[in-house]
């Protein structure tokens, strides 16, 4: 399996524009989450899915940002209108909550790098 | 509220010594503790989680946890480190919320000499 894969991996935009961050998760993995890394504030989660369905956002910083999974091997995060603060890296990863003991490791992406200036 | 404590933001060590890398949890009920590695430019790895069971748990590269029920930790160590194990360290927690919610320490960042 090619892993969950990310695009785009950078992406440079001005304050004020829709960006939109895509996400295909590993084949059969039925957990999708959503996280923001920053210097200050650490590793995020902002949302994630179970079967295609939000189980929780609480957090999403605010309404500019919106994510959706229309199928079960993609997934979109979007910010509009973009703002400096934004700027982070975004990774994806997945989960399968099948196997014996359902424990859930993370498999992540390699990270989209949002600059908004 | 429940929540994951890396308490040391770097960790220096010399090669060939032995390394930890602390973590404390404040979670209800029994945890799944993980530890994951981040190399710059890309994305988190698993390295190993403890579920239940023996409190010594083994993973890659030679890392091994051990789980602490009663001071609530779950360190991280290798007997002798490597140059190449310099990286950033993540403890995580699944919360015990019915799904699959994990959160993540702040990180801890290892800087081995040689």
């Amino acid at each position: 399996d090619a892993g969950v894969i990310q695009s785009p991996r950078h992406e440079v935009t001005e304050m004020g524009q829709e960006v939109t961050l895509r996400c295909k998760p590993i084949s059969g993995h039925d957990y999708l989450f959503w996280y923001r890394q920053t210097m200050m504030r650490g590793l995020e989660l902002l949302i994630y899915f179970n079967n295609n369905v939000p189980i929780d956002d609480s957090g999403m910083p605010e309404d500019r940002f919106s994510a959706k999974m229309p199928n079960a091997s993609f997934s979109t995060l979007k910010i509009q209108p973009s703002e400096p603060r934004d700027s982070a890296v975004y990774f994806c990863a997945s989960s399968s909550s099948s196997g014996r003991w359902n424990t859930g490791e993370l498999f992540f992406g390699e990270g989209s790098r949002l600059t908004v200036l | 509220a429940q929540s994951v404590a890396q308490p040391e933001d770097q960790v220096n060590v010399a090669e060939g010594n032995p390394l930890t890398v602390k973590c404390t949890y404040s979670v209800s009920g029994n945890p799944y503790l993980f530890w994951y590695v981040q190399y710059p430019n890309r994305g988190l790895q698993f390295l190993l989680k403890y579920i239940t069971g023996d409190n010594l748990v083994k993973g890659s590269y030679g890392f091994e946890a051990e789980f602490n029920k009663s001071q609530t930790s779950f360190h991280l160590k290798k007997p002798s480190a490597l140059v190449s194990d310099s990286a950033l360290y993540f403890c995580a927690v699944r919360l015990n919320t019915g799904g699959f919610k994990t959160i993540f320490g702040a990180g801890t960042r290892l800087f081995v000499k040689a």
